[in-house]
């Protein structure tokens, strides 16, 4: 089993739709965790923290859930701009370092 | 926020030579920074973790001898890719901690 896994999609999303996908880790002792965004040749971004009381940054919610070994990334009103690969980012899940997921791929269109 | 360079963004080389990548921290001092590389439609997989005034540690699977690092000052990092091969091929992006993972734009590297 991968230490992050992640669906690969694409996720065909109409603008201005919703969409979640969810990521999840072996390590229960993993420590902290991450949303990245990367275009297409491109290096990856950060988009947001995952903190265990969830958080929110504009159209874009975060949540992990330590019991059940996942977080999940919600995008509201998806924007064309939002089309991109959504990396997850554990950290502690092999050691001490950073571990990345296969990461979605998101689409949305007009 | 703290900024990560690489350089060169692409490289084209002939099979047998060898490639050099920078990696440098530019407003940070990092005493780690982290290589990774990342085939088509895959994620990134971590090379090797540089460590400024010691040897880097290899991933399991990773030739040291073929992919050189050295971390010689707090704020560069370089990979060196010896006697490159077509299978070389690849993104090579560098990362480097400070209050979050920051990447250098990555290197392009294509050989033939």
């Amino acid at each position: 089993r991968k230490e992050v896994e992640q669906d690969p999609g694409p996720f065909n999303v109409p603008e201005g739709a919703t969409v979640a996908f969810n990521c999840t880790y072996s390590n229960s002792a993993s420590q902290s965790f991450f949303w990245y965004r990367q275009d297409c040749r491109k290096e990856p971004k950060l988009l947001m923290s995952v903190y265990s009381s969830g958080n929110e940054d504009g159209r874009f919610t975060a949540q992990l859930n330590r019991a059940s070994q996942y977080i999940s990334l919600l995008i509201r009103d998806s924007k064309l701009s939002d089309s991109a690969t959504y990396l997850c980012v554990v950290w502690g899940a092999a050691g001490n370092k950073l571990t990345f997921g296969g990461g979605t791929r998101v689409l949305v269109k007009p | 926020g703290a900024v990560v360079s690489q350089h060169p963004s692409w490289v084209i080389c002939k099979s047998g030579t060898s490639v050099k990548i920078e990696c440098r921290s530019l407003d940070f001092q990092a005493t780690t920074m982290f290589w990774y590389r990342q085939f088509p439609k895959q994620s990134l997989m971590l090379m090797a973790t540089s460590n400024e005034g010691s040897k880097a540690t290899y991933e399991q699977g990773v030739e040291k001898d073929k992919f050189l690092i050295n971390h010689a000052s707090l704020t560069l990092s370089t990979l060196t890719v010896t006697s490159a091969h077509p299978e070389d091929s690849s993104f090579y992006i560098c990362s480097a901690m400070n209050t979050e993972a920051f990447f250098g734009q990555g290197t392009r590297l294509t050989v033939v």
